[in-house]
């Protein structure tokens, strides 16, 4: 498995609550995705980054911002969660534009 | 705007039996990858199929392209247990090749 690590692996947060996700990664891979997996849709977009401090909107970002400050992490923060971000949340590295993607392990976030 | 269609949704089959799940686009594509996900995993990626017409084998699986580049199946041969899963198709989002959009996926369950 590609050198992904994402935490925390499982939260359980109230509404209102700022919540950070956190994806590190060790193949100093350029490309940095992170996903939501629900019921029926698949996997969603939520953002991207090509490079340091380069990133863009995905297919649902709304309720998101990134961060990448660092080539290895790339975080997500919900700023004030809602019962509607309550997901399967991944994140994704590849090392070029179209190429394979690698993904994490998974966060599950539950928003009560 | 792009649509990417997987059917079908679910699929139960008996051990032994094949099964077929199909991708379809409302574009052309450049190129269409699969990933499989088992219950509680991640993603991984199986192949990444370019020219039109191709066909890829891994052992019981094999992958086509159709000829216009619009369509593509994933085909397994006598299947067994340690194929359940969720099948996933993904193609480059039109107008960047460095974003993904999944299929929905195919939901494969294998029963003795």
């Amino acid at each position: 498995d590609a050198g992904i690590t994402q935490s925390p692996r499982h939260k359980v947060t109230e509404t209102g609550t700022p919540v950070t996700l956190r994806c590190h990664q060790t193949e100093n891979h350029r490309y940095m995705y992170w996903y939501r997996q629900d019921p029926g849709h698949g996997l969603r977009l939520i953002h991207y980054s090509y490079g340091v401090k380069d990133t863009d909107k995905g297919e649902v970002s709304d309720g998101y911002s990134v961060s990448r400050s660092k080539t290895e992490d790339f975080l997500l923060t919900l700023e004030s969660a809602t019962s509607s971000q309550t997901s399967v949340y991944f994140c994704a590295i590849s090392g070029s534009s179209g190429n394979t993607i690698y993904f994490g392990e998974g966060s599950w976030l539950t928003v009560v | 705007g792009q649509q990417v269609m997987q059917i079908p949704q679910y699929q139960h089959v008996q051990e032994g039996e094949d099964f077929t799940t199909y991708c379809n686009s409302s574009t052309t594509l450049s190129n269409i990858q699969w990933y499989k996900q088992r219950p509680g995993g991640h993603p991984v990626f199986l192949i990444q199929l370019v020219k039109s017409g191709e066909v890829k084998k891994q052992k019981r699986l094999t992958f086509q392209f159709g000829e216009a580049k619009k369509n593509s199946s994933l085909h397994i041969t006598a299947t067994q247990t340690t194929d359940v899963g969720t099948y996933f198709c993904a193609v480059p989002r039109a107008g960047t090749a460095s974003k993904l959009t999944f299929g929905t996926g195919t939901r494969l369950q294998v029963t003795l």
